[in-house]
């Protein structure tokens, strides 16, 4: 079975610029999370699609951070314009989505602004 | 709402020596809990997971945990660490009642010396 693919898996930009992370959860996963990992801390959870629907968004930085899952399967998660501590690995994960049912991750995306 | 502690930092255990890392948690209802494990580079691995039932879990890699509802703790446990062992390990608490939502907490880094 596949896992949760993400890209890419290094990005450097300025700051100010833009950006793009883009993940495929795995095939029959209903539930679709992005994770923020800043440096020395656990992941913190930026939104959370059910389907193509979101469940939550309450910690994604809306002024600047936006996310989408195309048919409830793929999912791009867009920052713009970005600034230093959005520095951070971006971790799409996924699950069932019924219930009692664990988070598979994907291998990240590390983000540097500079 | 919702949250996880883990209050080591970095630990260093010798190959062959036994480890323990702690867990505590705090949310109202029974949680869900989970212990990740993540590999430099890496996104996270399950290592194991309690929903309900037997309070001691087993996982993969050797690896148990024993949830104790007195005091809301989820340690994890090994008799025999292997240099393959360090890395970082993260507890993770989710609930039906917030939507599966998982909280991490910040991690502990585990160092393994010959």
């Amino acid at each position: 079975e596949a896992g949760v693919a993400q890209s890419p898996r290094y990005k450097i930009i300025e700051k100010r610029q833009s950006v793009a992370f883009w993940c495929n959860p795995i095939s029959g996963h209903a539930t679709l999370y992005w994770y923020q990992q800043i440096l020395g801390q656990g992941p913190k959870l930026l939104i959370q699609f059910q389907n193509n629907g979101v469940v939550d968004d309450s910690q994604l930085p809306k002024d600047r951070f936006s996310a989408e899952r195309l048919k409830g399967v793929d999912s791009t998660l867009k920052i713009q314009p970005a600034k230093l501590e959005d520095s951070a690995v971006y971790l799409c994960a996924s699950s069932l989505g019924q219930g009692r049912t664990e988070a598979f991750f994907g291998q990240g995306t590390r983000l540097t602004v500079v | 709402a919702q949250s996880v502690t883990q209050p080591d930092i970095h630990i260093t255990v010798s190959e062959g020596a036994s480890l323990e890392l702690r867990c505590n948690y705090s949310y109202g209802a029974t949680p869900y809990l989970f212990w990740y494990v993540q590999s430099p580079g890496q996104g996270l691995q399950l290592l194991l997971k309690y929903f309900s039932g037997d309070t001691l879990v087993q996982g993969i890699k050797g690896f148990e945990a024993e949830f104790k509802r007195s005091q809301s703790s989820f340690n994890l446990r090994k008799p025999s660490v292997h240099w393959s062992d360090a890395a970082e390990y993260f507890c993770a608490v989710g609930a039906r009642s917030n939507d599966y939502k998982l909280s991490f907490g910040a991690g502990t880094t585990v160092t393994v010396r010959a």
